[in-house]
């Protein structure tokens, strides 16, 4: 199975710092890559999808790009409502393998 | 607008089983997968797999393989999960997410949970 990775495992970054996540692929997934956010308590939220399409209602700060088997997503201007564990997931072929997440809180 | 509204909390003894539904609204119930997912407390997102309502087709993470059964009752418009052979390690909240269409697996709608707890 293709393996995802995810660095750093856990940040802590300035309001308005720029914040980028990566994700690796063990093999290439071409761009069939999510990345999802979840705050405490609550059910993931679609961020990205396609590698950098941006879900409709997810504001402009977040994108993500990247293909094969490196990935990034990225906070242009952290806010604290961004304070959660973000995922990628791939789903190039099943299993639809998640990352370990990153979680991203406030300095 | 899609909702998928998922039962209630279970409490299981080791070696039982549990079935988690997960009920759809606000579309075309079979023309879109389903995929189920967990997280234990504390943890991160597992992928258990993913049923397609209009075929019933389904496709298991190895790991759950013989364990875990994925169904679904069009008539209802409602999905179903069933884990047996409950231990511990199960104790998780289970979601179903809805893909964004057959061509697009990634996942923009969830249920809202269902805490799953395993103990003797």
């Amino acid at each position: 199975d293709i393996q995802m990775t995810q660095s750093p495992s856990s940040l802590s970054a300035s309001v308005g710092d720029r914040v980028t996540i990566t994700c690796r692929a063990s093999q290439g997934i071409f761009s069939s890559l999510a990345w999802y956010q979840q705050k405490p308590g609550q059910v993931p939220k679609l961020l990205i999808y396609a590698a950098s399409t941006l879900q409709a209602g997810v504001p402009s700060r977040f994108s993500g790009a990247g293909s094969g088997t490196d990935f990034t997503l990225t906070i242009s201007s952290l806010q604290p409502e961004d304070v959660a564990t973000y995922y990628c997931q791939r789903y190039n072929i099943a299993p639809f393998t998640f990352g370990p997440g990153t979680t991203v809180d406030i300095k | 607008q899609v909702q998928l509204v998922q039962s209630g909390v279970e409490v299981k003894k080791p070696g039982a089983s549990v079935k988690v539904s997960c009920k759809a609204s606000g579309y075309s119930f079979s023309n879109y997968a389903l995929s189920w997912v967990r997280q234990a407390p504390g943890q991160g997102l597992e992928w258990m797999g993913w049923i397609s309502p209009y075929n019933g087709n389904t496709n298991y993470a190895q790991k759950f393989q013989g364990r875990v059964t994925m169904t679904t009752e069009t008539s209802t418009s409602t999905a179903y999960m069933e884990v047996r052979s409950l231990t511990s390690d199960d104790t998780a909240v289970y979601y179903c997410a809805r893909w964004r269409h057959m061509g697009e697996i990634s996942l923009p709608y969830w249920g809202q949970g269902t805490l799953v707890i395993v103990s003797s």
